[in-house]
C-alpha cells in the first residue's frame, strides 16, 4: 500500500503570500492518478488538481500542481482569505495524505 | 449539475449496523464509479471502497472486508453504503463522491456527509 506523507503539518501565512505544499509518496505514484483537495470546516473535500498538475473546472489559475514519480507540489501562488483552508493530496482516488493547514500568520 | 444528496445523520449502539444512501441527480448514475470516504474528527478521509452502479461490482479496502456492503439501485440513481458490527472508532462523517476516470480516478463530485454517532 502506497503511503503518501505531507509537510508541514501546518502552513502559517498571510494573504498575498506564496504557498508550497509537498506530498512524498512511499513508492512511486503514476502522475496521473495523483489529486488535491481543498476542504474547509463542515465541508467535503473539493477537488483542486488531478493528473498532478491539471486544475479541475473552476479553480482559479493561483493553483498549481507539479511534481512526478515519489514528489508532489501544490502551490498557492498568492494566498486569498478563501484560500485558508486544509489540503490533502490522494493517489488513484485512494490513499490520503494526512493534510497540511493553511492558517493565517 | 450533477448532485449527490446523501441521508441525514444517524446515531447507533455499538454492534448495531447503519446503511446510508447517496443519490444521484441527473440521468448520468451508471456512467460513473462511486467512491466512499469517511472522515473522522479532526482526521484525514479514509477511503472506503468503491462500487460501479452500472454493474454492481465494488471493492472495498482491507481494514473494512467482512464488515462493509456497497450496493445500488438503478431505478432510482441511489447507491448503499451499509456498515456492521458498529464500534465508537467508526465515529465519523460519510461521503459518498463521484469517481472521475477523465480525472484519473479523482473525485470531481461529493455528497453533502452523513454523520454516524457509535454511542451506548
Amino acid at each position: 500500500e502506497i503511503v503518501l506523507t505531507q509537510s508541514p503539518g501546518t502552513l502559517s501565512l498571510s494573504p498575498g503570500e506564496r504557498a508550497t505544499l509537498s506530498c512524498r509518496a512511499s513508492q512511486t505514484v503514476t502522475s496521473t492518478y495523483l489529486a488535491w483537495y481543498q476542504q474547509k470546516p463542515g465541508q467535503p473535500p473539493r477537488l483542486l488538481i488531478y493528473g498532478a498538475s491539471s486544475r479541475a473546472t473552476g479553480v482559479p489559475d493561483r493553483f498549481s500542481g507539479s511534481g512526478s514519480g515519489t514528489g508532489f507540489t501544490l502551490t498557492i501562488g498568492r494566498l486569498e482569505p478563501e484560500d485558508f483552508a486544509v489540503y490533502y493530496c490522494q493517489q488513484y482516488g485512494r490513499t490520503f495524505g494526512q493534510g497540511t493547514k493553511v492558517e493565517i500568520k | 449539475q450533477v448532485q449527490l444528496v446523501q441521508s441525514g445523520a444517524e446515531v447507533k449502539k455499538p454492534g448495531a449496523s447503519v446503511k446510508v444512501s447517496c443519490k444521484a441527480s441527473g440521468n448520468t448514475f451508471t456512467s460513473y464509479d462511486i467512491n466512499w470516504v469517511r472522515q473522522a474528527a479532526g482526521q484525514g478521509p479514509e477511503w472506503m471502497g468503491w462500487m460501479s452502479p452500472n454493474s454492481g461490482k465494488t471493492e472495498y479496502a482491507q481494514e473494512f472486508q467482512g464488515r462493509v456492503t456497497m450496493t445500488r439501485n438503478t431505478s432510482i440513481s441511489t447507491a448503499y453504503m451499509e456498515l456492521n458490527s458498529l464500534r465508537s472508532e467508526d465515529t465519523a462523517v460519510y461521503y459518498c463522491a463521484r469517481i472521475s476516470r477523465a480525472a484519473g480516478h479523482a473525485m470531481d463530485v461529493w455528497g453533502q456527509g452523513t454523520t454516524v454517532t457509535v454511542s451506548s
